[in-house]
């Protein structure tokens, strides 16, 4: 039974560039959020994303995107890349929009120069 | 706003003792807790969770406690090994959706 799985496990972009990061849920589960982590914080909420529509969202700007597929597999797009944006950022997954326990996988680790 | 915190952002024990990690939050319309505990270089793994209206929650060497009088949340660790050496987070969820917000950590120090 795969658990959520992240790609890539890292990356380094420039200022300015855009980013797309991908996540596949666990098995069996059709409900994917995205967190950004900074270094020494806890996990702060992106959005969610449920038969392939933004169903929630946290306070992050529209430089933020998403997006989910019909096999529930979801991308994260960053454009216009800040310093700033440096984190780690993390997918989780659940059975559900409403279902609370989430998955997390381990994250693309995320470096703005 | 409204946040989920913890009192202490390092916590030191020795092998084999109970820790206790403390957490507060300030939502009272949250209706749903999580602990979760996060190694180097992983994502944050799942504990235990509770909801409100139960006060206490047990899993295998751990509970959960939960004191909405004074919006309080602990997570005790009986028995406390090296592998459970990492950063702990607790999390609430309001009502709606399942968005958690989570509190900034603790990390838990196991000594030999």
């Amino acid at each position: 039974d795969a658990g959520v799985t992240q790609s890539p496990t890292h990356l380094i972009k420039t200022r300015g560039q855009q980013v797309t990061l991908r996540c596949s849920p666990k098995s069996g589960h059709d409900t994917v959020s995205w967190y950004q982590q900074a270094l020494g914080q806890g996990p702060q909420f992106i959005f969610q994303y449920y038969e392939e529509e933004e169903r929630q969202r946290g306070n992050f700007p529209d430089r933020f995107s998403g997006h989910q597929f019909p096999n529930y597999s979801s991308e994260l797009n960053v454009n216009a890349l800040l310093l700033g944006d440096s984190a780690l950022y993390l997918c989780a997954s659940s059975l559900g929009h409403l279902n609370e326990k989430l998955f997390f996988g381990s994250g693309t680790q995320l470096s703005v120069l | 706003g409204e946040s989920v915190g913890l009192h202490l952002p390092t916590l030191s024990v020795q092998e084999g003792d109970n820790s206790i990690i403390n957490c507060a939050y300030s939502n009272s319309a949250s209706d749903y807790f999580i602990w979760y505990k996060q190694e180097s270089g992983k994502g944050p793994q799942f504990i235990i969770d509770i909801r409100s209206n139960m006060d206490k929650r047990q899993g295998q060497r751990v509970t959960v406690l939960l004191n909405k009088t004074v919006k309080h949340l602990s997570l005790q660790i009986a028995a406390t090994q090296p592998g459970d050496s990492a950063v702990y987070f607790c999390a609430e969820k309001r009502a709606a959706g399942n968005k958690l917000t989570f509190g900034g950590g603790t990390r838990v120090l196991v000594k030999p």
